[in-house]
């Protein structure tokens, strides 16, 4: 079945860059998407990408796409304290269709 | 504030009670998604809602749980028979089954979810 996998923590200093990694196994993946979850809060979504596109940039956030690995990755540059949360690696091949999501990645940044 | 409201926040309950757990979604989304969150995991997909048309359910959904949206409005989660391995976040979501302009992203927005505690 279709399965999402993400590296379970990150720890990084504040200022540095962060790469998040995720793999999925469903090669009809279409649409994938970064949800954050900070404590207490609901999941909110950070950016997501096509998968015809191997590359997106959003302010701080740079999300790659490797189709052919099927191994997405998200990068926080100049992370800030107030990025620790939890960053959840989602995958669907319709939108509005139900999402797959990894495990999370617990981030942890510290000044 | 407009965005999906769950209620209640959280529930305690005893081992073979029922509870009901409701979702507001935004009012111009057409599509409802109830997930299920432990700890340590991601959120599991339920079951979602087309208007009042529930589309699909995850084989997670046992016989003990249902959902229902009759207005196509507001979705309940209920549970019947409570079991101890019940006990985790309630995820409601809600999103545009599609858009007039630009590309359908797909998003999900969430609630802060409904956390059971069965006893």
């Amino acid at each position: 079945g279709e399965d999402v996998e993400q590296s379970l923590f990150l720890s990084v200093r504040e200022g540095d860059s962060s790469v998040i990694n995720c793999t999925y196994t469903d090669s009809s993946s279409t649409y994938l998407y970064w949800y954050k979850q900070e404590p207490g809060a609901g999941l909110q979504l950070l950016t997501y990408i096509f998968s015809n596109m191997d590359m997106k940039q959003d302010q701080r956030l740079t999300v790659l796409l490797n189709k052919k690995d099927k191994h997405l990755s998200l990068r926080i540059a100049d992370t800030q304290t107030g990025d620790s949360a939890i960053y959840f690696c989602a995958e669907t091949h319709q939108a509005g269709t139900a999402l797959i999501f990894g495990k999370g990645t617990t981030l942890s940044v510290s000044s | 504030d407009t965005g999906v409201s769950q209620d209640p926040r959280h529930k305690i309950t005893k081992r073979g009670q029922n509870v009901t757990f409701r979702c507001d979604p935004i009012s111009e989304h057409n599509r409802l998604y109830w997930y299920r969150q432990t700890l340590g995991q991601g959120p599991e997909f339920l079951t979602y809602f087309q208007n009042e048309a529930q589309l699909e359910k995850s084989r997670l959904l046992s016989d003990r749980f249902s959902a229902e949206r009759p207005k196509g409005s507001f979705s309940t989660l209920e549970i019947q028979r409570t079991e101890q391995g019940d006990s985790a976040m309630y995820l409601c979501a809600s999103s545009l089954g599609y858009k007039t302009s630009g590309p359908n992203t797909g998003e999900l927005f969430f609630g802060e979810g409904s956390r059971l505690t069965v006893l």
